[in-house]
């Protein structure tokens, strides 16, 4: 298996613009994880899927950002409009239960 | 609620030095405890894991034993190398679907 796959790697954009993170889980998978890094906050799990159904969407900033998986094999964090302060880079993990997590490679997300 | 707590950073240490990352929990019950590792550019990989008291958990050199006593779970190598220079991040899982709580993670930069 290639392991999590995220895209794209780096996205660049401007405050105000929508921006979309896309996430492919390692087939068999029923957990799905996203998590943001930054400095000063650390690592922050924003929100989690099991079966593809949000169970825990407690940790997600604001109205501003939306999680959807449609199906068991694709993922995608939103968020629209874009501020500064979104500025970190956000992690897709996945897992076949809530305690081992295997992570992507993340997406680092700078908005000017 | 259940938390993580790591040792100050950054570490900085000669190759072949004996390195000690120390971890303390807080949490209800019997968690599972874990070490991860994210390398310059990369998402966390697991490194290692024990899931009751007393286990040891082993790879790469790396050791740790869960002490429910001191409700500890400190990292350990005996000699680093250049290549272990990574951050390292705690964590715990509470329990049967519970989520992962991480701790703040330290950076070790190793020298030649």
């Amino acid at each position: 298996d290639a392991g999590v796959i995220q895209s794209p790697r780096h996205e660049v954009t401007e405050m105000g613009q929508e921006v979309t993170l896309r996430c492919k889980p390692i087939s068999g998978h029923d957990y799905l994880f996203w998590y943001r890094q930054t400095m000063m906050r650390g690592l922050e799990l924003l929100i989690y899927f099991n079966n593809n159904v949000p169970i825990d969407d407690s940790g997600m900033p604001e109205d501003r950002f939306s999680a959807k998986m449609p199906n068991a094999s694709f993922s995608t964090l939103k968020i629209q409009p874009s501020e500064p302060r979104d500025s970190a880079v956000y992690f897709c993990a996945s897992g076949t239960g809530l305690g081992e997590a295997f992570f992507g490679q993340g997406t680092r997300l700078t908005v000017v | 609620g259940d938390s993580v707590t790591q040792m100050e950073g950054p570490v900085t240490l000669s190759e072949e030095a004996f390195l000690t990352i120390n971890c303390t929990y807080t949490a209800t019950g019997y968690p599972s405890l874990f070490w991860y590792v994210q390398y310059p550019g990369e998402g966390l990989q697991l490194l290692l894991k024990a899931t009751k008291a007393d286990d040891k958990g082993s790879n790469k050199g790396f050791e740790a034993t869960y002490r429910k006593e001191t409700t500890s779970f400190h990292l350990e190598k005996g000699s680093v190398q250049v290549s272990d220079s990574a951050v390292y991040f705690c964590a715990l899982e509470a329990g049967a679907n519970s989520k992962l709580t991480f701790g703040k993670g330290i950076t070790l930069s190793v020298r030649p």
